[in-house]
């Protein structure tokens, strides 16, 4: 498809469960976000790359958050040891490297922890 | 640090009108103002994207004005319809592909 896709869709884990969250990107974009999503609030900032390097991950809630996007197409955000305060919807976005740009975002996974 | 505030009520307004949503900014001057919408259950999509050094950007239905003195954004929507439902988004950011700052977001319902 033209847009960003996320995968799962949906994931409903155990407290203490690691997760793994996939983003796939528009094509040619070459910066990727990642926000997180609670409910009835605007998405925050996680971490961005720009192709395969991660420029900013100063929104990253704590050392238990990573993300990587190796060949600078698809990333994962993986959360280790989750906690019920992690249930949110994460959103994924793509860009153009480039000023005046709008992002483009997936409809996002929502994680449920038990 | 950065803030910004949307009002957190829900607009309900009726088939025809113009809806007109605030968006306000504290502590930092962004080079962009961005507006987005998002429904239930969906991602923002982006709507519209004005810069510090413009007043007032239109698209079809829809118009952005933006005020540096004031530290505030106004987003139009003329002859509104029931379609129209959503989550608008405001988000600013600072420069070239850098992060979005996002308000809360304010719900618009128009009704016929």
């Amino acid at each position: 498809g033209a847009g960003v896709s996320q995968s799962p869709r949906y994931k409903v884990a155990k407290r203490g469960q690691d997760v793994a969250l996939r983003c796939d990107p528009i094509s040619g974009h070459v910066s990727l976000f990642w926000y997180q999503q609670a409910l009835g609030q605007g998405p925050e900032f996680l971490t961005y790359f720009q192709n395969e390097a991660q420029l900013d991950k100063s929104g990253l809630p704590s050392d238990r958050f990573f993300a990587e996007r190796p060949e600078g197409s698809v990333s994962t955000l993986k959360i280790q040891r989750t906690q019920q305060e992690d249930s949110a919807v994460y959103l994924c976005a793509s860009s153009w490297d480039r000023d005046n740009q709008p992002q483009h975002f997936g409809d996002g996974t929502r994680l449920s922890i038990l | 640090s950065q803030k910004i505030e949307q009002n957190s009520e829900a607009l309900n307004i009726q088939e025809g009108k113009t809806a007109t949503l605030t968006c306000n900014y504290t502590n930092y001057s962004p080079a962009y103002l961005q507006w987005y919408r998002q429904d239930p259950g969906r991602g923002p999509v982006f709507l519209l994207l004005i810069r510090e050094n413009e007043k007032e950007k239109r698209k079809e239905r829809l118009k952005v004005t933006f005020d540096t003195t004031l530290k505030q954004s106004l987003f139009h929507i003329t002859a509104s319809q029931p379609a129209d439902s959503a989550t608008y988004l405001c988000a600013t950011h600072t420069g070239t592909a850098s992060k979005l700052t996002f308000g809360t977001g304010t719900r618009l319902q128009v009704t016929l």
